[in-house]
């Protein structure tokens, strides 16, 4: 069975700091890959999303960047964080299967918070 | 662009009754899919229940069912014999090409 991996689970972090945040996926092969933000009290914000190793494509312009290093890695950074960077950040894969396509499922999620 | 409203922030239900959550949707796409998801206290996201557009079948997943009116872009989602558990925040989403956008969520408190 699939499961995804995310951490760290929690951070706090200074305005102006850099960030990562990593996600892996366990049991699948060439996944498409998904980063989340959600804010409090509201839905979900998609904000990278990558079919492949190397390929990244940004919805949302701002100051985070997204890398895939491997197949079954996703990693979310950040060079200078800001206030408004602070949200639960959610990691997501779905199958590559066309039947199956618009699934995604799940990381546990980061709680971000930038004092 | 494709858009998702649940008009509905929050709900409550007495254990063992039947809940429906509304939600509508916008979307000049012919081919998608629609989904509710049920993100609990832990905040891990879940699939509950999807719906191919295609289908005029409505979906159903044990106590969960949608009703899906593809004219009126109206996908709602009832939840029989309620339970604790069920508690949560429902998200509803839409899927098209690449991009699933998902509703404001509807936080549903079932009550002992």
């Amino acid at each position: 069975s699939q499961t995804i991996h995310q951490w760290p689970a929690t951070l706090v972090q200074p305005v102006g700091s850099p960030l990562s945040l990593e996600c892996t996926v366990e049991g699948t092969s060439n996944p498409n890959l998904y980063w989340y933000r959600q804010a409090a009290g509201r839905g979900l914000q998609l904000l990278f999303y990558s079919v492949g190793i190397g390929q990244i494509s940004s919805e949302v312009p701002q100051n985070l960047s997204a890398s895939r290093p491997q197949d079954r890695q996703f990693i979310l950074s950040s060079k200078k964080l800001l206030l408004s960077d602070s949200g639960f950040y959610l990691c997501a894969w779905g199958p590559r299967d066309r039947v199956l396509r618009g699934e995604q499922y799940f990381g546990p999620g980061t709680r971000l918070t930038v004092t | 662009a494709q858009t998702v409203t649940q008009s509905q922030p929050e709900m409550s239900v007495q254990e063992a009754e039947t809940v429906t959550l509304s939600c509508t949707y916008d979307t000049s796409e012919s081919n998608y899919y629609l989904f509710w998801y049920k993100q609990p206290p832990s905040r891990q996201m879940i699939l509950v229940i999807r719906q191919e557009a295609y289908k005029q079948q409505n979906a159903t997943e044990n106590r969960f069912s949608v009703n899906f009116q593809k004219a009126a872009k109206s996908f709602s989602l009832k939840i029989s014999d309620s339970q604790l558990g069920d508690t949560a925040m429902y998200f509803c989403a839409l899927q098209s090409a690449r991009q699933l956008t998902f509703g404001s969520g509807t936080q549903l408190t079932v009550l002992p």
